[in-house]
């Protein structure tokens, strides 16, 4: 079955650049793309970027200049880097799989990592 | 880039009411995406091209709209229906979600 994970560090200072990473099974990166979505606490979904199954990547363009989103379709991973943090940045972060249709949508979740940025 | 804008943001139901969440985009749009989050859980696909249920999702639930006007539809309100509803566009390169509605039970 789809299963996506996402881990990383659950406490960030400002100005560090984040790592998370998304492991998924069930489907190949080549097949589906992936993208994040952060949700600040208590607020709405945001997307964050994907990577399409043909490697190329999209991004929010209010994020896009500190975002950077890589794969490893041996490992089944998926990476994010965000870097230059502010205590903003602060939410749940989820990875998502891109359904297979034209009019893609998310169609398969992580459980979220909880991301906090405080000095 | 495209604003979705959801309305109402709260609202509250009773069993066995009609509930319509609406979701009004700043520019003509072809199809809507729905998802439904519960507190502590993630987001789950609801209603995908404007009026497909996903997998699971029961039938008293039915999704509507073309241009920039869509909606979520429940009918007949369950306790479990409580929950915030998220629309989403995608015109390429960017995903949109609109700001939730969240629906309570009386």
């Amino acid at each position: 079955q789809v299963q996506l994970e996402e881990s990383g560090p659950g406490l960030m200072q400002p100005s560090e650049t984040l790592s998370l990473t998304c492991t998924v099974s069930g489907f190949s990166l080549t097949s589906n793309g992936v993208g994040w979505v952060r949700q600040p606490l208590g607020k709405g979904l945001v997307w964050m970027g994907t990577i399409w199954a043909g490697g190329s990547t999209n991004y929010n363009s209010a994020v896009q200049s500190r975002l950077s989103i890589s794969r490893d379709t041996s490992k089944s991973q998926v990476f994010l880097k965000m870097n230059s943090l502010q205590p903003e940045d602060t939410g749940t972060y989820y990875c998502a799989r891109h359904s297979s249709v034209q009019l893609t949508y998310f169609d398969y979740w992580g459980q979220g990592v909880m991301v906090t940025v405080s000095s | 880039e495209i604003v979705l804008t959801q309305s109402p943001t709260t609202m509250t139901a009773s069993p066995g009411e009609k509930v319509t969440i609406t979701c009004r985009a700043s520019s003509s749009v072809s199809y809507m995406h729905w998802y439904q989050q519960k507190p502590g859980a993630s987001p789950k696909p609801w209603i995908y091209e404007t009026s497909k249920l996903a997998s699971g999702v029961p039938d008293r639930f039915s999704g509507s709209g073309s241009g920039t006007s869509y909606s979520l539809t429940i009918n007949n309100m369950e306790a479990e229906d409580a929950a915030t509803y998220y629309c989403q566009q995608w015109n390429y390169p960017l995903f949109t979600f609109g700001s939730g509605t969240k629906l309570e039970i009386k």
